[in-house]
């Protein structure tokens, strides 16, 4: 199967702070990379599709400026949390894609973000 | 209306036993994807089984089946020989051809039902 690894596992960080997400592809070429993120018992919501070498595409209602998305190659996406606040703590999940076409998504083992 | 529909929050099943985990959904497109997904309580989606919208046969992938009903528009996934270690939370996912003028696959998610498998 395809894996996809996430790093890191669980940040804490300070009101005010940023914080990166590095979402890699290690066995396959993703071109194309998702961001989701999760609530406590609720379900996964989409924040934005990248694809390798162009700019994210962005949820209704998510903060562009917020949340930077980079897809600089093939295997490596990051999301940046900017001046993150405790209601962005969350659980982000990447996944990636072979291609933009209907092909399955492998997902990470996810991020905990804690912002006290 | 919601694109996917999971009705049953929480479930619960005795080890050994067959379960049916229901999934619902809707779409006008003839050509779309289901997807069930399993998280466990560590928060990997761990993918299990897909169907196409115009696969004849069900799908299935060892232990689990998924139970294509498409008139009816359901997709309900089926895992026979429950064991402990399949208790976690799993998500039935639909993936749809995107509009006009975009170009990537985004699969929308349902609510997820929480199995529990008992000893």
């Amino acid at each position: 199967g395809a894996v996809v690894s996430q790093h890191p596992s669980r940040v804490i960080c300070k009101s005010g702070t940023s914080v990166k997400i590095e979402c890699r592809s290690l066995d396959f070429q993703a071109t194309t990379m998702f961001w989701y993120r999760q609530f406590p018992k609720q379900s996964l919501m989409l924040m934005a599709t990248s694809n390798e070498g162009s700019k994210a595409t962005y949820e209704q209602g998510v903060e562009k400026d917020k949340f930077l998305i980079n897809h600089a190659s093939l295997t490596l996406s990051t999301l940046t949390v900017t001046s993150a606040h405790p209601e962005d703590s969350s659980f982000y999940i990447c996944s990636g894609a072979r291609d933009r076409g209907p092909d399955t998504q492998y997902f990470g083992p996810g991020t905990r973000l804690t912002v006290l | 209306a919601q694109k996917i529909t999971q009705t049953q929050p929480g479930m619960f099943v005795q080890e050994k036993e067959a379960v049916t985990l229901d999934c619902t959904y809707d779409t006008s497109d003839p050509s779309y994807g289901l997807f069930w997904y399993k998280q466990p309580s560590s928060g990997e989606m761990i993918f299990l089984i897909y169907q196409g919208s115009y696969d004849q046969q069900n799908a299935t992938e060892g232990r689990y089946s998924l139970n294509f009903q498409k008139a009816r528009k359901s997709a309900n996934l089926v895992i026979s020989a429950s064991q402990l270690g399949d208790s976690a939370m799993y998500f039935c996912a639909m993936r749809e051809v995107p509009p006009s003028g975009g170009s990537n696959y985004k699969l929308t998610f349902g609510k997820g039902t929480l199995l529990t498998v008992n000893p």
